[in-house]
């Protein structure tokens, strides 16, 4: 059974602080996402990676940064949080034409 | 750029009704397409797709039909259940390039008993 899974459900942090979101696949997938939902307006992504230390800028990469050192593992970087970035985040992966595969979200609150 | 619009919800319906939620897509080339559904607390699971034109994806009792003349990829079911209360997004994904989803803004379903 397919899994990819996040390292938490429900994050606190307060403005400034360093976050990271981490995502983990064991599908061998080469391509892997981050994305942001919000109501109304559905998922955007915010950045991508197509191989180990790859990594493009999708549709909304400020105040984003990504890792990929290993293949199964992608994380997402808030370098100093903002309310603004109070959302949740969903990661997922997929190999070439394939479904992309969704982790279960990481609800994320900036006080 | 790629963009798909679908119907705003919520759409509130009786159990055993018919569903349809209207999905439509701006893309070049030929587009993958897709629905994804979330249930409550969940990330999203895929319900269905359709990767060329005329093609009719199908799960669960969930239909769609890649309707390429219209840019449409609109989701029917017969006869609706309380447990398909969710929200569902429509999405595309390019065959070149970029493999990202391009998503529409979801539709919340809610089925009353």
């Amino acid at each position: 059974d397919v899994k990819v899974t996040q390292s938490s459900r429900y994050l606190v942090k307060r403005t400034g602080e360093k976050v990271f979101l981490e995502c983990v696949q064991d599908m061998d997938h080469e391509n892997m996402f981050w994305y942001r939902q919000d109501p109304g307006l559905g998922l955007r992504l915010i950045y991508f990676s197509y191989d180990v230390k790859m990594k493009e800028k999708g549709d909304i990469p400020e105040g984003y940064s990504v890792s990929r050192e290993k293949k199964e593992r992608f994380s997402l970087i808030l370098e100093s949080a903002s309310t603004n970035q109070t959302s949740m985040y969903l990661c997922a992966s997929t190999s070439a034409q394939e479904t992309q595969y969704f982790g279960p979200g990481t609800r994320l609150l900036v006080l | 750029g790629d963009s798909v619009t679908q119907m705003e919800g919520p759409v509130t319906l009786s159990e055993e009704a018919f569903l349809t939620i209207n999905c439509t897509y701006t893309a070049t080339g030929y587009p993958s397409l897709f629905w994804y559904v979330q249930y409550p607390g969940e990330g999203l699971q895929l319900l269905l797709k359709a990767t060329k034109a005329d093609d009719k994806g199908s799960n669960k009792g969930f239909e769609a039909t890649y309707r390429k003349e219209t840019t449409s990829f609109h989701l029917e079911k017969g006869s609706v259940q309380v447990s398909d209360s969710a929200v569902y997004f429509c999405a595309l994904s390019p065959n070149t390039g970029r493999r990202a989803l391009t998503f529409g803004s979801g539709t919340r379903l809610q089925v009353q008993p």
